[in-house]
């Protein structure tokens, strides 16, 4: 099984703040890594495919990079809208089993 | 525009069968470009992987749920479904129906999401 971890499980930071979410994987999945918004009582939303890619409609202050087992997700100018919780997720073994991180719950200091 | 919608009862008795189906529309579950899944949300925890359906019938399921998870489709009604027997009180999630892409394996479309309670 792959195993993802994120750091920090939760994060307080202010409107303009540039935040940096971290995952890694427990063995290396390439570029197969996506992150996702998620705010209460809404489906969750794609942000970033393939490690580094923009989803269409999402804003640019967010970027992906990272390959191999170490990831990053960061916003550059903290919204009010971006306070929710971030997840990544593998597709490297695709389809037999994807698996989430634990989360980040980005919240308003 | 795709749009996925779940289906299904909120509450299931403990050791019974959790039943849920997603209606798809905007595209079709019969598209070998595209994978169906069940993901859930226990509350204060996160996001687990079901399992999926791909054409042809072909299913493919969390080991830590394999033995208790049956996942279909109904091409004719263009839906997928979700069935969970022997329900515990940890089955007790928000449970959203996802389509994924065969190229980068990111869920791009999602349901709204069904709580589904499991009591006793």
């Amino acid at each position: 099984d792959i195993q993802m971890t994120q750091s920090p499980s939760s994060l307080s930071a202010s409107v303009g703040d540039r935040v940096t979410i971290t995952c890694r994987a427990s063995q290396s999945i390439s570029r197969f890594l996506n992150w996702y918004q998620h705010k209460p009582g809404k489906a969750p939303q794609v942000l970033i495919y393939g490690a580094t890619n923009l989803q269409s409609g999402v804003p640019f202050r967010f970027s992906g990079s990272g390959s191999g087992t170490d990831f990053t997700l960061t916003i550059s100018s903290l919204q009010p809208e971006d306070f929710a919780t971030y997840y990544c997720q593998q597709s490297f073994i695709t389809p037999s089993m994807n698996t989430f991180g634990q989360g980040t719950k980005l919240e308003i200091k | 525009q795709v749009q996925l919608q779940e289906s299904g009862p909120g509450l299931v008795k403990s050791s019974e069968t959790l039943s849920l189906t997603c209606n798809v529309s905007g595209g079709s579950i019969n598209n070998g470009n595209y994978y169906w899944s069940w993901i859930r949300l226990p509350a204060g925890k996160g996001l687990e992987w079901v399992g999926r359906f791909y054409i042809h019938g072909k299913t493919y399921y969390n080991p830590s749920l394999r033995s208790r998870v049956t996942i279909s489709g109904d091409t004719s009604k263009n839906q997928f479904s979700l069935r969970l027997n022997s329900v515990t009180a940890a089955d007790t999630a928000v449970y959203y129906c996802a389509r994924s892409g065969y190229s980068h394996g990111e869920f791009d479309y999602w349901g709204q999401g069904i709580r589904v309670t499991v009591s006793s």
